[in-house]
């Protein structure tokens, strides 16, 4: 399968900082998520992002897959943030099987 | 609409018993995902339907692991026997395009 890697493995922030997780790929790819999965263990899609910029409130993502890899910036970062952020890809059909990272373990001080 | 259902949310059985997961997807979504998520391994996909078909169960690990979806709003994962090595938190997730929505996961103990 694909492989993915994820980076830091591990960030600790005072709240209102900002922060960016990153995602590296191995191959082409056309289905590219960031997940949230907060401390009581519920995952959460951030977004779908195979390619391009999207932005979601304080959350933004970046995707280049020419060059194989996701951005997911967090901005004014809050203790809510907390949690593990998984990249996800498959480079098949958009639609099917999600190869998952090890995840980004995020944590955020007030 | 209430989310991808899973139940039971924690399970504790004995090594040897029959253990049986149940997903109920969000209604009208035509994909159906169960992932496995452990320390070891993170998360991994064991199966997926599409229209209640089986698309893809390479992930299943072994001839102990069956899943069915005998319609559009419920689908089993059985593990039968169990071992301890099967402790983990099992996922349901759905889908209607690419977005997937994920359930709240059955944490499941072997002892």
């Amino acid at each position: 399968g694909i492989q993915v890697e994820q980076s830091p493995p591990d960030l600790i922030l005072q709240e209102g900082a900002n922060s960016t997780l990153r995602c590296n790929f191995s191959d082409s790819v056309n289905n590219l998520q960031w997940f949230h999965q907060n401390p009581w263990g519920q995952l959460i899609n951030l977004f779908y992002i195979p390619s391009g910029t999207k932005q979601n409130g304080r959350l933004s993502a970046t995707t280049v897959a020419t060059e194989r890899y996701s951005l997911l910036y967090i901005s004014s970062s809050q203790t809510t943030d907390s949690g593990v952020y998984f990249c996800a890809v498959d480079r098949g059909s958009t639609l099917g099987r999600l190869y998952f990272g090890r995840g980004t373990q995020l944590t955020v001080w007030p | 609409d209430a989310g991808v259902i899973q139940s039971p949310r924690h399970e504790v059985t004995e090594m040897g018993q029959e253990v049986t997961l149940r997903c109920k997807p969000i209604s009208g979504h035509d994909y159906l995902f169960w992932y496995r998520q452990t320390m070891m391994r993170g998360l991994e996909l064991l199966i997926y339907f599409n229209n209640n078909v089986p698309i893809d169960d390479s992930g299943m690990p072994e001839d102990r692991f069956s899943a069915k979806m005998p319609n559009a709003s419920f689908s089993t994962l059985k593990i039968q026997p169990s071992e301890p090595r099967d402790s983990a938190v099992y996922f349901c997730a759905s889908s209607l395009r690419e977005t997937q929505y994920f359930g709240p996961g059955t944490r499941l103990l072997v002892l």
